[in-house]
């Protein structure tokens, strides 16, 4: 079965250190992977995506993305971390049942953190 | 969350009633969906639909309906046979000619059952 998995719940970091939100996932075949951030009360705003090529994936504000195959992981990463990425991340593979159908699977999300 | 506008952003419902969440995007976009979102639970698909006058269901359809009459229009019912509809929902967009494609979201709706 096709899922996502976000281990952490919460994470905690203090302003200016480097984040990072981690995610695994398990599909059949090659995965099409999405990250997207959510504010408080609002619609989710996407963020990246690894569709195919380098295993790092640059992003909207400052964010990036490390594809790792042998470890099926695609962990969210920025080098120094603000006050205003605390936001709840959530992280989505492509559905490949039916195909072509642009559904995607979530994980259950990643609350950061940031304190100053 | 720019494109696509839900409303209204909160909604009252009395147990028995039957409600209606309005979606509509100007993205040009084929495909949309509707998803509920729980505290600790992530994102579930409800329904979604690739083209007009088509819709599949999801994987928490029950007590939900859809119509796609118009490619711009997406509106959700929650019916009286959804026993536990209080939460918050959200519609998205996206092109088809490929699943690689991101979705756009909407602001939200927040639906609370008195």
């Amino acid at each position: 079965a096709q899922s996502v998995a976000q281990p952490e719940d919460q994470v905690n970091v203090a302003e200016g250190n480097p984040l990072t939100v981690k995610c695994t996932y398990s599909v059949s075949g090659n995965p099409y992977l999405f990250w997207y951030v959510q504010y408080p009360n609002r619609g989710l705003q996407f963020l990246l995506k690894y569709i195919t090529g380098d295993n790092l994936v640059k992003g909207s504000y400052g964010f990036e993305a490390e594809f790792n195959k042998s470890q099926t992981s695609f962990h969210l990463k920025k080098p120094s971390a603000l006050v205003s990425d605390s936001a709840l991340y959530f992280c989505a593979v492509r559905d490949i049942r039916p195909s072509n159908t642009g559904k995607l699977i979530f994980g259950q999300g990643t609350t950061l953190q940031v304190k100053p | 969350d720019g494109g696509i506008t839900q409303s209204p952003k909160y909604l009252f419902r009395k147990e028995g009633q039957n409600v209606t969440l309005s979606c509509e995007q100007n993205l040009n976009h084929d495909a949309m969906y509707w998803y509920r979102q729980d505290p600790g639970q992530g994102l579930r698909l409800i329904y979604y639909s690739q083209i007009v006058n088509d819709f599949q269901k999801g994987d928490i359809a029950e007590g939900y309906s859809v119509s796609r009459e118009k490619k711009e229009s997406f509106p959700l019912t929650v019916t009286s046979a959804q026993k536990n509809p209080t939460a918050f929902y959200l519609c998205a967009s996206t092109r088809t000619g490929g699943s690689y494609n991101e979705q756009f979201f909407g602001p939200g709706t927040r639906l609370t059952v008195l």
